[in-house]
């Protein structure tokens, strides 16, 4: 009954691949998270996603694409993958937030390695 | 230089110690204030969660914010090994949507 899930856990890839991890919850929130954490624990938010919105943030490169099937799942697709992307990433979800925030829940991270 | 500051660590204490994290912040705006614990290959949970400035307490946890100074901090008394872990503070503006600023996090080892 695991809350919000990634796949996969590891993911070793070529540079110039094409690669995606796929999220899932099932706590019923309308609001879903990518999120890309360094090798210095810097946990950086990429998108945020709900039914309605898309939210970018600016730094993070086109090669990065979120595509949600339906509201319980954010999938994350990487073109062209660099070695400057090897981190992990974090899936994550929460109610939709309004004037004060709600807390998100977190998934077990994919371990991205691009060789 | 980064929004959010934290001292990375590690921080290593024996079992039993009062320990104090702490996070620096250079935007105003910010007005919810985070802890988050990460266990090694896990993700973060949420640990605490205060609205401006103050005290909040929860068992062994008390997070404290000064807005004037910038700095947020959060103590844990009684220290068992089961804390040791990254805690990272995140923190958000009123009605900023989803976005959350995290720090770098600090790594606590506790030793029994």
């Amino acid at each position: 009954d695991t809350a919000v899930s990634q796949t996969p856990k590891y993911l070793v890839t070529q540079m110039g691949n094409d690669k995606s991890i796929k999220c899932e919850q099932n706590l019923g929130h309308d609001t879903m998270y990518w999120y890309k954490q360094d090798s210095k624990k810097f946990l950086k938010i990429m998108f945020s996603y709900n039914n309605k919105e898309l939210i970018i943030n600016e730094t993070v490169p086109n090669r990065f694409s979120p595509k949600s099937p339906d509201k319980a799942h954010l999938n994350l697709h990487i073109n062209s993958l660099e070695l400057g992307d090897s981190a992990v990433y974090f899936c994550a979800s929460s109610q939709d937030p309004g004037p004060t925030p709600y807390e998100q829940y977190f998934g077990p991270g994919t371990r991205l390695t691009v060789t | 230089q980064k929004e959010v500051e934290q001292d990375p660590g590690p921080l290593s204490v024996p079992e039993g110690a009062i320990v104090s994290l702490n996070c620096t912040y250079s935007n105003s705006a910010f007005q919810y204030f985070m802890w988050y614990r990460q266990y090694s290959r896990k993700g973060p949970e949420l640990l605490m969660y205060t609205y401006s400035s103050g005290n909040k307490e929860d068992g062994r946890f008390t997070a404290q914010v000064d807005k004037s100074s910038k700095y947020i901090s959060l103590f844990i008394r009684d220290s068992q090994p089961s804390d040791s872990a990254t805690y990272l503070c995140a923190m958000r503006g009123y009605n900023a949507g989803n976005m959350l600023t995290f720090g770098g996090g600090t790594r606590l080892m506790v030793k029994p």
